[in-house]
């Protein structure tokens, strides 16, 4: 079954404690995306990978890591997270990274709900 | 200042109502996307248009982009409880060629 999954899907943290979010698809996905969602403001990328090694900032990349060392994970680090990064985190992989076609659908994972305290 | 602003923000409705959503901007769009998210579930892909004047129809959902790919709308035909949750826009802003989402509708249908 084509899948994206995240790692764990619920944590509750302290301020500082440095932690990381797994992402992993199956679907071999060059595009990766790390966003996240907070109320009133939607979907803000944090983090995108174009392939293998090669990764960019999105709108809110400020407190956050990643990296891109095979084609199926894409980690999300928080170095030392802030209660400001309490938010539900999404991952999403997809064949391209445009708009045009069935190549651009974005495949979501479950989310990841962090709170720090 | 949100690229795509979606209106509204809230919509609750009987079941079998009718209703629209909207996802609007002053940018110009390549292309643009409509979403379905359930609770405790990530955003799930409904359409993607990408003509100026476009109409795709799924079943009771019929998407239209604007003839000047400014603006998009969702109308439900004879809403049911299924349909409930959060509708979300994405686009492909021509200049500069991002990609951003628009804020959501959260959609609650009553039986």
């Amino acid at each position: 079954e084509a899948q994206v999954t995240q790692n764990p899907r619920y944590l509750i943290t302290v301020t500082g404690k440095k932690l990381t979010v797994t992402c992993s698809q199956n679907m071999n996905h060059e595009y990766m995306s790390w966003y996240r969602q907070d109320p009133g403001l939607g979907l803000r990328q944090i983090y995108y990978s174009m392939n293998v090694e090669v990764t960019d900032k999105g709108d809110v990349p400020e407190g956050y890591k990643v990296s891109r060392k095979e084609k199926r994970n894409f980690p999300l680090i928080l170095e030392s997270p802030s209660p400001n990064q309490t938010s539900l985190y999404f991952c999403a992989s997809s064949l391209r990274s445009g708009l045009a076609g069935e190549g651009d659908t974005q495949y979501f994972g479950p989310g990841t709900r962090l709170t720090v305290l | 200042t949100q690229l795509l602003e979606q209106s509204p923000q809230f919509l609750s409705i009987q079941e079998g109502e009718n209703l629209t959503v909207y996802c609007n901007s002053s940018s110009v769009f390549s292309s643009l996307q409509w979403y379905r998210q359930e609770p405790g579930e990530g955003p799930v892909l409904l359409v993607t248009v990408v003509t100026g004047g476009e109409v795709k129809k799924l079943k009771r959902l019929t998407f239209q982009f604007g003839d000047a790919r400014k603006d998009s709308s969702l109308h439900i035909t004879a809403a049911q409880t299924g349909d409930t949750g959060l509708y979300l826009c994405r686009g492909l802003r021509e200049y500069g060629n991002k990609l951003v989402f628009g804020a959501g509708t959260i959609l609650r249908v009553k039986s």
